[in-house]
């Protein structure tokens, strides 16, 4: 099966800098992503990461380890909006649509 | 182009009965995928389809259903309702081909069982 870990809140101020990170074990593997939830919103597709490294989107960026089965999203100059719910996603064995999500990491920032 | 769109949006039901929820997928995507959340256990997939045809499955009770029309609209259908299946139920879309796809949800319906 398909398990992933995440933290559960975290807190920043306007401004700075915050890093999620998220650690998986999965068989069979299609890639981390990474989405966003509003309260009371639908979950937005943020990132995705096939290979190693970092990908770079405005102001969030995702990292990759497959040999550690690890990955991160990094929000810089977080803004009051940025303030939502935060998931990572793996593919599940023999599908990449079969996203099994993370618990959930709900960012505050605060003024 | 027009989004994702799930009807209805709310839904009271009481145990026992059952409901049939409705989503849209985005203007040239063939997937459907169906998701629950609940604050508990979180977003669980529950099934795929693709032209038509259920392509995968996740881990709930045969009283989960669906189906995907020709114009790829989907239905999902929970029969027997029972107090557990309150949740917010998440239908996704995709173009469904290729080994990546972001997934492009909507917004939901949120349903309550009494």
């Amino acid at each position: 099966g398909q398990s992933l870990e995440q933290p559960s809140e975290v807190t920043a101020v306007e401004g700075a800098i915050v890093q999620i990170n998220c650690t998986y074990q999965t068989s069979g593997f299609y890639g981390l992503s990474w989405y966003q939830q509003h309260d009371g919103g639908a979950p937005t597709f943020l990132s995705y990461n096939a290979l190693d490294g970092l990908e770079e989107t405005g102001r969030f960026s995702s990292f990759l380890s497959r040999s550690d089965s690890y990955g991160y999203l990094l929000l810089q100059e977080l803004q009051m909006k940025d303030s939502a719910s935060y998931f990572c996603a793996v593919g599940a064995s023999g599908s990449a649509r079969q996203l099994t999500f993370g618990s959930g990491t709900q960012l505050t920032v605060l003024p | 182009k027009a989004g994702v769109t799930q009807t209805p949006r709310y839904l009271i039901k009481t145990r026992g009965q059952q409901v049939t929820l409705s989503c849209s997928p985005i203007s040239g995507h063939r997937s459907v995928s169906w998701y629950q959340q609940t604050p508990g256990q979180g977003l669980q997939f529950l099934f795929e389809y693709f032209s038509e045809t259920q392509r995968n499955k996740g881990n709930f009770p045969g009283r989960f259903s669906g189906r995907q029309f020709s114009n790829s609209r989907s239905e999902m259908n929970v029969s027997t309702l029972e107090l557990g299946d309150s949740a917010l139920y998440l239908c996704a879309s995709s173009t469904g081909q290729g080994s990546y796809n972001e997934q492009f949800f909507g917004p939901g319906t949120r349903l309550t069982v009494l």
